[in-house]
């Protein structure tokens, strides 16, 4: 299993311009989830699914959009990139029938937007 | 009031020392609780699942306190492999699969 995986690893922006930031995971999980990283703070929450084509706002939403329209892929939509959207963006999924289900993480995506 | 806090670090510990992280939680019904390892500029990564009152893996210990809603990680004989950021993150609670990450302790191991 390749586990989950994110692409690009690395991407510069411009302030203005869109992008996808793509997220697939190979063991099936029902959950899917966006965090954010940023310097001396926790990961943060943007958007989760528990399910296909289910999808909700976590803690920090605006700007983001993402659909889950097959059980293995989760893509992140920034419509119109802005320099508060630097951060490490990491996807996640977690089984909610495993008797222990934590979360499994990808290796992240580095944005910085100019 | 923060969902998740732990102590701010950093630790600065020399090679086979022990060391203890404490972490507070805001979410008294949280149901799962886990800590995971960050090394610098990667994923996040389980070290250990916490569950009941505590339990112990090779020379990690963690324990949980659900009536003061406080858990902790013990390490003994810390490496130098062990230098790395630990979050603390309680999971569940009214919106069921959510998992709360507290900003981390970064540990040091010092030959």
């Amino acid at each position: 299993n390749a586990g989950v995986t994110q692409t690009p690893k690395f991407q510069v922006l411009k302030t203005g311009q869109s992008m996808t930031l793509q997220c697939a995971q190979d063991m099936n999980h029902e959950y899917m989830s966006w965090y954010r990283q940023d310097p001396g703070m926790g990961l943060r929450l943007i958007h989760y699914s528990v399910g296909a084509g289910i999808t909700d706002q976590g803690e920090v939403p605006n700007g983001y959009n993402v659909s889950r329209s097959t059980t293995e892929d989760f893509p992140l939509r920034l419509l119109s990139a802005a320099p508060s959207q630097t951060s490490v963006y990491f996807c996640a999924s977690s089984s909610r029938r495993a008797l222990i289900n934590e979360q499994f993480f990808g290796p992240g995506t580095r944005l910085t937007v100019l | 009031r923060k969902e998740v806090e732990q102590d701010p670090g950093p630790f600065n510990v020399p090679e086979g020392a022990t060391v203890a992280f404490n972490c507070t939680y805001s979410n008294s019904a949280s149901q799962s609780f886990f800590w995971y390892r960050q090394d610098c500029r990667k994923e996040p990564k389980l070290l250990m699942s916490v569950y009941s009152s505590g339990n112990e893996d090779g020379r990690f210990t963690a324990q949980l306190n659900r009536a003061s809603q406080y858990i902790s990680l013990l390490i003994r004989d810390s490496k130098l492999s062990d230098s790395a950021t630990y979050l603390c993150v309680p999971k569940g609670g009214n919106t069921g699969n959510q998992f709360y990450f507290g900003t981390g302790t970064s540990l040091t191991v010092i030959p």
